[in-house]
Order: C-alpha cells, then sequence, then structure tokens
C-alpha cells in the first residue's frame, strides 16, 4: 500500500521555541494532505486540509498563526508548532489521499513534548 | 450536526468473535471507513464500504446499511494482537472525514 512518511517521530523542545515537523508522501503525489492531533485516549481532531500551492484550511479553533502548514509540492507537506506550549503537547498525525483511490494514508505520527 | 457513535470499550475473549457497532449521522455521505490504531501509533486503514452490504478481508469483515445510517465491524479468531482501538469513519458530502470517538477493543486470554 501507499507511504507517507513524517519526521521527527519524537521532538522535545522548550516553550517558546518552534518545531517543524515533515510529511511526505512517498510513492504517490497527494494534492491534498491532512494534519490531525491527537491527545491521550481521545480520537483524531482533524487540524488543518492542506492544499498543494494553495493555503491551509484550518479547522474552527485552531490558529492559523501558531500552527504554520506549507505544502510546497504533491509529496510534502510541513505542519510548524510556532511559540509552543506545554499545551501545545500532543501527538501529531498527517495523512495524505491517495487520488488513485478513497483512503487516507497515515504517517506514523510525531509525538511533540513541550517542557 | 454530524455525529458517529460507536462504543467506548469493549472486552473480548482470544478466539472468539466481536462485532464492534457504528452509527452515524452526516450532512451527505461517500463512505465509511475502518481503521485499526494501537497505542502510540498512527491508525491503519482496515476496509471501506460505500454500497450495502458485507465486505470480508480475512478475519476482518465490515458491513454497512445506508438506510439505517450503520455499519459494524466484524473480528473473528480474536488474536491478542488485535487489542487495540477501533476507528469508524464517515466521508460527508464534502469529502471530508468525520470521525468517530473510537472503541477500545481488550482482547482477554
Amino acid at each position: 500500500g501507499a507511504v507517507v512518511s513524517q519526521h521527527p517521530s519524537r521532538v522535545i523542545c522548550k516553550s517558546g521555541t518552534s518545531v517543524k515537523i515533515e510529511c511526505r508522501s512517498l510513492d504517490f503525489q497527494a494534492t491534498t494532505m491532512f494534519w490531525y492531533r491527537q491527545f491521550p485516549k481521545q480520537s483524531l481532531m482533524l487540524m488543518a486540509t492542506s492544499n498543494e500551492g494553495s493555503k491551509a484550511t484550518y479547522e474552527q479553533g485552531v490558529e492559523k498563526d501558531k500552527f504554520l502548514i506549507n505544502h510546497a509540492s504533491l509529496t510534502l507537506s510541513t505542519l510548524t508548532v510556532t511559540s509552543a506550549h506545554p499545551e501545545d503537547s500532543s501527538f501529531y498525525i498527517c495523512s495524505a489521499r491517495d487520488p488513485r483511490g478513497r483512503e487516507q494514508y497515515f504517517g506514523p505520527g510525531t509525538r511533540l513534548t513541550v517542557t | 450536526g454530524q455525529n458517529i457513535d460507536q462504543p467506548t470499550e469493549m472486552t473480548a475473549t482470544e478466539g472468539a468473535i466481536v462485532q464492534i457497532n457504528c452509527t452515524y449521522q452526516t450532512s451527505g455521505f461517500n463512505g465509511l471507513f475502518w481503521y485499526q490504531q494501537h497505542a502510540g501509533e498512527a491508525p491503519t486503514f482496515l476496509s471501506y464500504n460505500v454500497l450495502d452490504g458485507l465486505e470480508e478481508k480475512g478475519r476482518f469483515s465490515s458491513f454497512l446499511s445506508r438506510s439505517k445510517g450503520y455499519s459494524y465491524l466484524l473480528l473473528k479468531e480474536l488474536q491478542m494482537k488485535d487489542s487495540a482501538s477501533y476507528l469508524c469513519a464517515v466521508t460527508d458530502s464534502n469529502y471530508q472525514l468525520i470521525w468517530g470517538a473510537g472503541t477500545k477493543l481488550i482482547i482477554k486470554p
């Protein structure tokens, strides 16, 4: 099946710093990628839809200036958590929709810990 | 509003069969997905239903009734490794995935 990679898998940063997470589709071109956040024992929460070549669409309640999304190519989307705070500590997961099919393929996730 | 309901937690015995139900109310329908998620890992795709009926894939089967807004995931010959959360998700009229909260399945020896 399709493969989506995510980097880094784990990151620990200090409060106030910024962290960039990369999401790559390895064997297909993804015009649309999705960024999710998942807190412990909770379901996935869609943060934003990343569209190649255009601005991301953010879900209600998600600060676009804090969570910067760039979809610079058909295989790469990045999420930058700016001025991170401890409450931003979470599991961030990206997914990409294969235009040849229906399902979304998920990256392995990035566990962010802000100290 | 849009809503997907599934049980929070279920327990079953190794070797047995378990059925995880999912009901949905969404603005439009373009397919229903089941994903498996082990603790600390990203979800993995299990099945997709867009037409009524049963889709069988090995030990896992998924059923859909669009008129009832209902689906179930059936797991046979349960193994300990099947202990995970199972997420039901529906694609609405805008092709956006609406996620259920997930069902934590606990398998006991």
